[in-house]
């Protein structure tokens, strides 16, 4: 158990649709990450957050937007959904969010299911 | 451009053994760290090891090993007597100050154990 929680754990909705995935991060890590991961594209970095201020963007679409609060939790909105945003969506967190040395612990995931 | 390659798509080896999963990186920055993940079946993502790039030694961590060779930029990870349970998807990971310290994945290798 990496101390990083994300729900839900399992996702199904329709094309159209509107999600909100959540993430606590570890006890006294300031910086989440959120990250996407499918068959076609591997691991995928969508936005990094550091004690609730964006900090580095990735390939996150427009219709894709996150945020992280005072109590550092964070959350990640999906709208307009589309079949091609099925997939396994990764919570990250680490202590510093910056150095090369700074380890991610990742969550268990939320996987997305688009109809 | 950073990058990370993992040439192995997939590979077995008998219970008990010793396997290497192979990574090779490209990146012109002189600081960077290197990680591997485990992905079982499951779907989490599990950090094994870390390797800074200016470490004298090759990180240790149980079972796991990284062979880290900074000329040849390769960071092969070993795992020691196999088990059953090591069957799983392992990840290789660079992060650098390029891009601001974003943390790119390769493709991945997965690993079979055979009893």
């Amino acid at each position: 158990d990496s101390g990083v929680t994300q729900t839900p754990k399992h996702l199904i909705t329709a094309t159209g649709q509107r999600v909100t995935l959540r993430c606590s991060p570890r006890s006294g890590d300031l910086s989440v990450y959120w990250y996407q991961q499918s068959l076609d594209q591997g691991l995928q970095f969508l936005i990094q957050y550091y004690n609730g201020e964006e900090r580095a963007k990735g390939n996150i679409l427009e219709r894709f937007s996150a945020q992280q609060f005072p109590d550092l939790h964070s959350e990640l909105n999906l709208s307009s959904l589309e079949l091609g945003d099925s997939a396994l969506y990764f919570c990250a967190s680490s202590v510093l969010g910056t150095g090369y040395a700074d380890t991610q612990y990742f969550g268990p995931g939320t996987r997305l299911t688009v109809l | 451009a950073q990058k990370i390659t993992q040439t192995q798509p997939g590979m077995f080896v008998q219970e008990k053994e010793a396997v290497t999963l192979d990574c090779t990186y490209d990146t012109s920055d002189p600081s960077y760290g290197l990680f591997w993940y485990k992905q079982p079946s499951s779907g989490e993502m599990i950090f094994l090891i870390y390797q800074g790039s200016y470490d004298q030694q090759n990180a240790t961590e149980g079972r796991y090993s990284l062979n880290f060779q900074k000329a040849r930029k390769s960071a092969n990870l070993v795992i020691s007597a196999s088990q059953l349970g090591d069957s799983a998807m392992y990840f290789c990971a660079m992060r650098g100050d390029t891009g601001g310290f974003k943390t790119i994945f390769g493709a991945g290798t997965r690993l079979f154990v055979k009893a």
